[in-house]
């Protein structure tokens, strides 16, 4: 069974620049997240659907992030404009549904570097 | 609120035991995770315990659950030079997180040396 994959998996942007990520779930999966890992710290959740509608975004920053999950399958996250401060790991997970004893599968992550 | 804090560094030798530590503070939590991350890799389940037990064996791997001071521990048995890595404590609060949003701690870098 394919894991979940991301692409890129790097990135070097300027601030104000805009950039996107996209993430491709384990097929089947209803769940996808996108959660930000500072250097130094745990991820924390930035988004969360099910199937194509979103369950959770309270921690993300609406301002300057969205994110997609068109026909309920692949997802896209952006970022516009990009701050210094979004320099981080983005990390996809996806789960075969939502809910605490479903296990988050998580993709490898797009390290972000804003300049 | 929900917080979930560990030591930062631990350093052991090869074969000995390693105990991380970890504290929550979300009595609500029903689901209870240990994380590995690899460099440069996502993060993988370890294992997890459920809220109403306080022990859980996995082969080399045993979870302590307390739950009266939240607080959670990892004990890696024989631990070898491919253990090294970020361990993350992650909790699955409640109520209103029927989606399972999961919130980690800072992680503890282990590392074994032979």
């Amino acid at each position: 069974e394919a894991g979940v994959a991301q692409s890129p998996r790097y990135k070097i942007i300027e601030k104000r620049q805009s950039v996107a990520f996209w993430c491709n779930p384990i097929s089947g999966h209803a769940t996808l997240y996108w959660y930000q890992q500072i250097l130094g710290q745990g991820p924390k959740l930035l988004i969360q659907f099910q199937n194509n509608g979103v369950v959770d975004d309270s921690q993300l920053p609406k301002d300057r992030f969205s994110a997609e999950r068109l026909k309920g399958v692949d997802s896209t996250l952006k970022i516009q404009p990009a701050k210094l401060e979004d320099s981080a790991v983005y990390l996809c997970a996806s789960s075969r549904m939502g809910g605490p004893r479903e296990t988050q599968y998580f993709g490898p992550g797009t390290r972000l570097l804003v300049l | 609120g929900e917080d979930v804090e560990q030591s930062l560094f631990l350093s052991v030798r090869e074969g000995d035991s390693s105990v991380i530590n970890c504290t929550y503070t979300d009595s609500s939590s029903t689901y209870l995770y240990w994380y590995k991350q690899e460099p440069g890799a996502g993060l993988q389940l370890l294992t997890y315990i459920f809220s109403n037990m306080d022990m859980k064996q996995d082969q080399r791997l045993t979870v302590l659950l307390n739950k009266k001071d939240k607080h959670l521990s990892l004990r890696i048995a024989d631990t070898q030079t491919g253990d090294s890595a970020i361990y993350f404590c992650a909790e699955s609060p409640l109520p209103g997180n029927q989606g399972g949003k999961l919130i980690f701690g800072q992680g503890t870098e282990l590392s074994v040396k032979p």
